[in-house]
């Protein structure tokens, strides 16, 4: 069974600061999902990548697949920049495996 | 607004209660699913559907349902509901699966939160 582990768990910078989020998995997989949660709100897929690097705006999502390891980054970061970031495996009918998540807190 | 919708958002229920979560997607998505999110634990996979009329298990089926026949609708039957079952739920809709890749994605529906007391 595929385990996703992400790193830190917890995380609060000062706004402006480079951000970095982390994901490792254990089984070589097909497709590698980053998702943004806001407290008490829904769940946006922000990347899905298989191989290279990705960006959007500010933030920028990497993948090494032979080191199983993939990081999120967010430049400038800003307060509304808050929210938990989840990383996922899957690319299968059978739906993602998900990590626990990041909660990233960027105070003004 | 295409997208996921999910209704109610909110609901508490007694213990032994049943109800139906509501799911419905209007961008002609083939692959549904069902998940549950609990404090410090990521989403686990409760059911999902490939098409209209195939669902299949996830890794806590266990006391839910589903149903699926339209491409559109992915309902959650909960029956005899525990507090085991007090938890967020999401429902999603994903297109296109295997390679080659495209910045398909997935859509959340901005979920139901449930109560069993």
């Amino acid at each position: 069974k595929n385990e996703v582990e992400q790193s830190p768990q917890n995380l609060t910078a000062q706004e402006g600061e480079f951000i970095t989020i982390n994901c490792s998995y254990s089984v070589g997989i097909s497709a590698l999902h980053w998702l943004q949660q806001h407290p008490g709100g829904g769940i946006v897929s922000l990347f899905m990548l298989s191989s290279g690097k990705k960006k959007h705006g500010r933030l920028i999502a990497t993948i090494n697949i032979q080191e199983k390891h993939s990081s999120l980054h967010i430049t400038a970061s800003h307060p509304r920049d808050s929210a938990v970031y989840i990383c996922a495996d899957g690319g299968g009918a059978d739906g993602l495996t998900f990590g626990k998540g990041t909660h990233l807190i960027i105070q003004p | 607004n295409a997208g996921v919708t999910q209704t109610p958002k909110f609901r508490i229920l007694k213990i032994g209660q049943s109800m139906t979560l509501q799911c419905a997607q209007d961008m002609n998505h083939n692959y549904m699913y069902w998940y549950r999110q609990d404090p410090g634990m990521g989403l686990k996979l409760i059911y999902y559907s490939v098409g209209a009329g195939i669902t299949d298990k996830g890794e806590v089926p266990n006391g839910y349902n589903v149903s699926r026949s339209t491409t559109e609708d992915f309902p959650l039957r909960l029956e005899l509901a525990a507090p085991s079952q007090t938890s967020v739920y999401f429902c999603a809709s994903s297109y296109s699966i295997g390679p080659p890749w495209k910045d398909y994605g997935y859509t959340f529906g901005s979920g139901t939160r449930l109560t069993v007391v």
